[in-house]
C-alpha cells in the first residue's frame, strides 16, 4: 500500500548535538518528497523539498534532508539543534502522476531538545 | 506578501450543528487544499480546489464539502457535526499544484471543537 513512514514517534536530543528524522516511503515511482515543520498551535512551515536533481537538499534553519532512492528514503538532519527547533516534524510527499498537489503526510514526529 | 489567512482561528460548535470555516490563499495562488489534523489519524487530505473546481477528494463523509470562489478563497463546510470532527483544519495554497508545482503553504488553521 502506498504510504508514508515516520518510524520515529518521538526524539529527545540535547542542544547542540546533531539530529537525524527519518522518513520512508512507499510508491511505485519517486514523488515530490517534503518536510514540513509545525510548532504548538500552529500551521506547517515548509523546510525543504525534493523535486529533481542534487540528491542532497538544503533548507530553511540550517536544515538538509537527503533523498536515497534505493531506500526510498528522505531523512532529514541538522548539524547542531537548537532549543527553538523543538516542534514537531513532518514528511509528505506529493504523487509525480495525476493532476493534483495532494500531500500524503507521515504520522509525524516530536523533537524535544535538552539544554 | 501575505501568507494563508484561515478564519476563524478557534471555533466551539455544539453537535448537530454545521460550521464553515474560511481560507484566503496567498495571492495569485489558484489551488486550495483542505487538512484535518488530529492526534489520532495525523494529518488527513479532505480535499483540494483548482479554478473553483474540485480536483481531488479524499475519504471522508459527504458531511464534510467544500468550494472555491472566483478569487480563489475557498471555504470549508461540516454539516451534522459530531464530536469525532473535533480537530485542526489546516488550508493550504499552492500556485497550481499538480505536476506544474506542488510547494504548498499553510494558514495557522482553525481549532474546531464539537462539545
Amino acid at each position: 500500500a502506498q504510504s508514508v513512514t515516520q518510524p520515529d514517534i518521538h526524539i529527545t536530543v540535547s542542544e547542540g548535538a546533531s539530529l537525524e528524522l527519518r522518513c520512508n516511503y512507499s510508491y511505485g515511482a519517486t514523488p515530490y518528497l517534503f518536510w514540513y515543520v509545525q510548532s504548538p498551535g500552529q500551521g506547517l512551515q515548509l523546510l525543504l523539498k525534493y523535486f529533481s536533481g542534487d540528491t542532497l537538499v538544503q533548507g530553511i534553519k540550517g536544515f538538509e534532508a537527503e533523498f536515497k532512492r534505493s531506500q526510498s528514503s528522505f531523512n532529514l538532519r541538522k548539524p547542531s539543534v537548537h532549543w527553538s527547533d523543538a516542534a514537531e516534524y513532518f514528511c509528505a510527499v506529493a504523487l509525480r502522476s495525476g493532476n493534483t498537489g495532494k500531500l500524503i503526510f507521515g504520522q509525524g514526529t516530536t523533537l524535544q531538545v535538552k539544554p | 506578501k501575505a501568507g494563508v489567512t484561515q478564519t476563524p482561528r478557534y471555533l466551539i460548535k455544539t453537535r448537530g450543528q454545521q460550521v464553515t470555516l474560511s481560507c484566503s490563499p496567498i495571492s495569485g495562488h489558484r489551488s486550495v487544499s483542505w487538512y484535518q489534523q488530529t492526534p489520532g489519524q495525523g494529518l488527513q487530505f479532505l480535499f483540494e480546489y483548482f479554478s473553483e473546481t474540485q480536483r481531488n477528494k479524499g475519504n471522508f463523509p459527504g458531511r464534510f464539502s467544500g468550494r472555491q470562489f472566483s478569487n480563489s478563497r475557498s471555504e470549508m463546510n461540516v454539516s451534522t457535526l459530531e464530536l469525532g470532527d473535533s480537530a485542526l483544519y489546516l488550508c493550504a495554497s499552492s500556485l497550481a499544484g499538480g505536476q506544474l508545482n506542488t510547494e504548498a503553504f499553510f494558514g495557522q488553521g482553525t481549532r474546531l471543537t464539537v462539545v
